[in-house]
């Protein structure tokens, strides 16, 4: 067990509609990042953040958006989902923003039909 | 922008012998972390061994150790004594010390599925 909660684990929900994804840091843990995992594009940097700030963008679509809130917790929201938003997405903990291992929660399954 | 290759799309192992995958990155930067990650079917993402690209010494953790080429940007991952719970997807990966002082993800190569025949 990583120490990293993602919720839910799985996820369906069909096109056009708006959903968001949950993760907890490890206890102490100020920096959170956000991964997508898909068959076509593999494991692909979303978005940083840390200690309430964003940090870093990577490939995020401008239909997806985050935030981290005062208690650390860390939203992904993915809006008018597409097909091919069907992807499994992690999100990772580290301590500071400069870190040399994180630590990835088990990831949430969205299937968008 | 930094890339990450792996070649081997599947690898096949006997029960206690030794497999060395295979992983080159393309950087100009002097100053990065390297890393191998594990995907068992269950998912996570578990960190099996880091690499710092300013040590000389190949890092190791138990039967896990890297060879670790600066000058030809290779990173090889070899596994000693594969057992059965070494099967998963292994996943090479590159980040930087400098972008946004540390603030960028991880660039991560399309992973190698390793299978270990008993």
């Amino acid at each position: 067990d990583s120490g990293v909660t993602q919720t839910p684990k799985h996820l369906i929900t069909a096109t056009g509609q708006r959903v968001t994804l949950r993760c907890s840091p490890r206890s102490g843990d100020l920096s959170v990042y956000w991964y997508q995992q898909s068959l076509d594009q593999g494991l692909q940097f979303l978005i940083q953040y840390y200690n309430g700030e964003e940090r870093a963008k990577g490939n995020i679509l401008e239909r997806f958006s985050a935030q981290q809130f005062p208690d650390l917790h860390s939203e992904l929201n993915l809006s008018s989902l597409e097909l091919g938003d069907s992807a499994l997405y992690f999100c990772a903990s580290s301590l500071r923003d400069s870190y040399t291992e994180a630590f990835f929660g088990q990831g949430t399954r969205l299937t968008v039909v | 922008a930094q890339t990450v290759t792996q070649s081997q799309p599947e690898m096949s192992v006997q029960e206690a012998e030794t497999v060395t995958l295979s992983c080159t990155y393309d950087t100009s930067e002097s100053d990065y972390y390297l890393f191998w990650y594990k995907q068992p079917p269950s998912r996570q993402m578990i960190l099996v061994i880091r690499q710092e690209a300013y040590k000389q010494q190949n890092a190791t953790e138990n039967r896990f150790s890297v060879n670790f080429q600066k000058a030809a940007k290779s990173f090889s991952l070899k596994i000693s004594d594969s057992q059965l719970g070494d099967a998963a997807m292994y996943f090479c990966a590159y980040r930087s010390a400098f972008a946004g002082g540390g603030a960028d993800g991880l660039t991560f190569g399309k992973g190698t599925h390793l299978i270990i025949q008993p």
